[in-house]
């Protein structure tokens, strides 16, 4: 049973298209994260939600959309994806206020925009 | 901006010799965690040590903090080949555990 898991695991686009990237996890947890690690590796958070509701919001374009329908699932929507959009997208959770705040990732979303 | 910064960004080792890897950062802190990534997979939690721990182990794992240099290490003891990945330290800024900070990583290869 994977914890967290994100599809699609590539995506290849071309300029301009809409696409989607979802993301769901079966541990029960609180919050939910987009991150974004660009080709030197460097991990950004974009957005996270704590029980469906939007509590960080980087400085990310608004092309990018999270929807979070339930505390299990945390989308990402991305309107006319441009070429700096290429980078590795990843999911996670993590259960706030336990003690134990670590984050589960999932295993990325490769986007290379064309 | 950045928070947390590790160096050496690249370490290249023997299998069996030690690794240690620092991470810097800016800000106060609740904790400080560290995470393993492999090539192509998501990152994995190895541990985590609060802004009142100075040292914490795990296995081969041994993490210090020092809150008033605002700067941690990491060290792998008796290194496998297993251990290449790369290390990011992460830095929890709020008070809710929701707001993580990774520095760039650094890029360990354990040559057997």
């Amino acid at each position: 049973d994977t914890a967290v898991s994100q599809t699609p695991k590539y995506l290849v686009t071309q300029m301009g298209n809409d696409k989607s990237i979802k993301c769901e996890q079966n541990l029960g947890h609180d919050t939910m994260y987009w991150y974004k690690q660009d080709s030197k590796k460097f991990l950004k958070i974009m957005f996270s939600y704590n029980n469906k509701e939007l509590i960080i919001n980087e400085t990310v374009p608004n092309r990018f959309s999270p929807k979070s329908p339930d505390k299990a699932h945390l989308n990402l929507h991305i309107n006319s994806l441009e070429l700096g959009d290429s980078a590795v997208y990843f999911c996670a959770s993590s259960q706030p206020g336990t003690g134990d705040e670590k984050l589960f990732f999932g295993s990325g979303t490769q986007l290379s925009v064309l | 901006s950045q928070q947390g910064e590790e160096d050496p960004q690249a370490l290249s080792i023997q299998e069996g010799e030690n690794a240690t890897m620092n991470c810097s950062y800016k800000t106060s802190i609740n904790n400080l965690q560290w995470y393993r990534q492999n090539s192509g997979r998501g990152l994995v939690h190895l541990i985590l040590i609060r802004s009142n721990e100075r040292e914490k182990h795990s296995g081969r794992l041994r993490v210090t903090l020092d809150t008033s240099k605002k700067s941690s290490s990491l060290l792998i003891t008796a290194s496998r080949a297993a251990d290449t990945a790369s290390y990011f330290c992460a830095t929890d800024t709020d008070n809710y555990g929701q707001n993580f900070v990774f520095g760039p990583g650094t890029r360990l290869s354990v040559l057997p």
